[in-house]
């Protein structure tokens, strides 16, 4: 039951133009979201977030989109450069719980 | 101002064996959480710990696997009799509360080896 979906597994993109990275959830009743972002044989690390009220939220180059009649999610990397390579997560809360549910993580690749 | 420390990095173990991975969250966090990610998987939650208690341990398997976090000292999470298929990165994560704010922050994980 994967109530969190990143459907693309990795992404490629040129050195200065946009990554956009997609995440999808079943669950109405999710209420914040997390993007992490990973690097090799080390931990998430946080990248941005956005609350269930919002729509949109930007953090320098990192901007989250919040669709939620679509259920849908993404996060746009502008300019991308190579030091954004790693794998991405996108995670979701259920209203009133702790636990946050990730997705499986999109892999990309920013070429110089 | 450490962050979230996890030892050992990488563990091996023989089927049978006993693994053992500690977490100490980052000052000022009582909150502690496990998630194991599988090969080509995503995190996967396994227990929410407060001091001394275990609040949710629904990721846990029933079996082999237990949590503690004590009043002194790190969290501990216990794999008894490790199978192969408990080979995966173990990642601990803390904060300071439960509310919505409150994102986590990782530990760089413990790879677990099951030989």
């Amino acid at each position: 039951d994967q109530q969190v979906k990143q459907n693309s597994p990795s992404l490629s993109v040129q050195e200065g133009r946009i990554s956009i990275l997609n995440c999808d959830y079943t669950n109405s009743m999710f209420d914040y979201f997390l993007w992490y972002k990973k690097y090799p044989a080390e931990g998430p690390t946080f990248l941005i977030s956005i609350s269930s009220i919002k729509d949109k939220n930007e953090d320098g180059r990192f901007t989250v989109f919040l669709n939620k009649s679509a259920k849908h999610l993404s996060l746009h990397i502008v300019p991308s450069q190579p030091g954004d390579s790693a794998v991405y997560f996108c995670a979701a809360r259920h209203s009133g719980t702790y636990k946050y549910i990730f997705g499986t993580g999109t892999r990309l690749k920013v070429l110089a | 101002n450490a962050g979230v420390m996890q030892n050992p990095r990488h563990l091996v173990r023989r089927r049978g064996q006993e693994a053992r991975l500690r977490c100490s969250p980052m000052k000022g966090h009582s909150h502690v959480y496990w998630y194991r990610q599988l090969p080509e998987e995503g995190l996967k939650f396994m227990v929410y710990l407060q001091k001394e208690n275990i609040i949710d341990e629904s990721g846990m398997p029933k079996e082999r696997f237990s949590a503690e976090f004590p009043k002194e000292g790190p969290s501990i999470l216990r794999i008894q009799q490790v199978v192969r298929g408990d080979s995966a990165a173990y990642f601990c994560a803390s904060s300071p509360g439960q509310g919505a704010a409150y994102g986590y922050t990782f530990g760089s994980g413990t790879r677990l080896t099951v030989v």
